[in-house]
């Protein structure tokens, strides 16, 4: 299945910044999801937002979604070292509850 | 909630073996079950879908037949590599949905080596 792209592929900041990565997809889709990877671990579900959806929050965590632009950004603020992950962002353009994932970005957060 | 394990969460198998994983959804009945693989800093690739009770649905150019999935009740799917190579060491992770059939949760992964 095609993947959507992920930018930037690695991002490394300083402890307290804002990370801020993004996603772009190339089909129409229901919902986009962004997930946390730790190294060698599973996936942690972060977010949904519906295509009917602009931006949500969830804590330090700022979502937006542009269906004009197939794109969504994912908004980390006042990072801290424990954020240190990849983060996926996954969309439903697959069909019948399939995901398909980006390519992910390495987040370093630096102490 | 919505909790999913995997055993084992690593295995060493020599070539030519089989490997059974075992994937749960501990606290929520899991309508379809997905496997995943993933290689090194690289993202996931789905494998197949499976739902209880039918026969599994696998992505193109995934082989059905060396890579079996069994999800006999709501609550359990089991992948088997069978024949296992080298080139299907890997990171396999195992996902759930339950009613609500949009999000899905992710089990911890298990580490595939094959020698």
């Amino acid at each position: 299945s095609q993947q959507g792209e992920e930018d930037p592929q690695a991002l490394s900041i300083q402890e307290g910044e804002n990370a801020t990565m993004n996603c772009s997809y190339k089909t129409s889709i229901n919902n986009l999801q962004w997930y946390r990877q730790n190294s060698g671990r599973g996936l942690v579900h972060l977010i949904l937002i519906r295509s009917n959806e602009r931006e949500k929050h969830s804590g330090r965590l700022r979502v937006t979604l542009d269906t004009s632009k197939k794109s969504s950004s994912l908004l980390i603020t006042a990072s801290r070292a424990a954020d240190t992950a990849s983060y996926f962002c996954a969309t439903d353009e697959g069909g019948a509850q399939k995901l398909v994932f980006g390519q992910g970005t390495r987040l370093t957060i630096n102490p | 909630g919505a909790v999913v394990s995997q055993h084992p969460s690593w295995v060493i198998c020599k070539s030519g073996t089989s490997v059974k994983i075992e994937c749960r959804s501990l606290d929520f009945q899991a309508t379809t079950m997905f496997w995943y693989r993933q290689f090194p800093k690289q993202s996931l690739m789905l494998m197949a879908t499976s739902n209880e009770g039918s026969k599994a649905t696998y992505e193109q150019g995934v082989e059905k037949d060396k890579f079996l999935i069994n999800h006999a009740s709501l609550t359990l799917s089991t992948l088997t590599v069978t024949s296992a190579h080298p080139e299907d060491s890997s990171f396999y992770i195992c996902s759930a949905t339950g009613t609500d059939q949009e999000t899905q949760y992710f089990g911890p992964g298990t580490r595939l080596l094959v020698l």
